[in-house]
């Protein structure tokens, strides 16, 4: 198994563009997390699904962010306009049952200037 | 909600020597209790788990005990090695889907 896949590892952008965030999580797993880490907060979760469909969203900072999952292979982590007080590392974690601990991607590092 | 708390923030042992990590949790319906270690420019990695049924979990050098009474829990490395060095974080779950993490400690071993 290939583990959870996130794409890109790195990303650096312009304040205003759009950026998109994407992961494949491990087949089988019902439940995918969004989560964003930065030295000040730590790991704070943004959203997560069960089956494809978001459960809690409470997490996201702002409008500027929307997490969608189309298909139980891929989901997408959007931001727009991006701004600097968004750079940190997003991980993307995959978990086949609530009841167990996730496994996590290798993050995007995302970098706004 | 559940709260969290980790100690210390860093941690700074001699190879060989132990190491041990301590987290507190607020919600006494918290029931699992995971440890990740996270390793520079990677995602966190799952290393042990307890649950609430349990007071002692082993496996090789680590090993995590529980005391639901004083709701706490700590993670203990035995003869360090340098690649143990890494950033280590606890999480409790209680009912529900999330889990709430610690703030992390950040483990030297020094050669």
């Amino acid at each position: 198994d290939a583990g959870v896949i996130q794409s890109p590892r790195h990303e650096v952008t312009e304040m205003g563009q759009e950026v998109t965030l994407r992961c494949k999580p491990i087949s089988g797993h019902d439940y995918l997390f969004w989560y964003r880490q930065t030295m000040m907060r730590g790991l704070e979760l943004l959203i997560y699904f069960n089956n494809n469909v978001p459960i809690d969203d409470s997490g996201m900072p702002e409008d500027r962010f929307s997490a969608k999952m189309p298909n139980a292979s891929f989901s997408t982590l959007k931001i727009q306009p991006s701004e600097p007080r968004d750079s940190a590392v997003y991980f993307c974690a995959s978990t086949l049952d609530r009841a167990y601990g996730y496994t996590f991607g290798s993050g995007t590092r995302l970098t706004v200037v | 909600g559940e709260n969290v708390e980790q100690h210390p923030s860093t941690l700074s042992v001699q190879e060989g020597d132990s190491a041990v990590i301590k987290c507190t949790y607020s919600d006494s319906a918290s029931n699992y209790f995971p440890w990740y270690k996270q390793e520079l420019g990677k995602g966190p990695q799952l290393i042990i788990d307890i649950r609430s049924n349990v007071g002692e979990k082993k496996d090789q050098r680590i090993a995590v005990t529980l005391n639901k009474t004083a709701k706490h829990f700590s993670l203990h490395i035995t003869e360090t090695q340098p690649e143990d060095s890494a950033v280590y974080f606890c999480a409790a779950k209680p009912a529900g889907d999330k889990f709430y993490f610690g703030s992390g400690t950040k483990l030297n071993v020094k050669p």
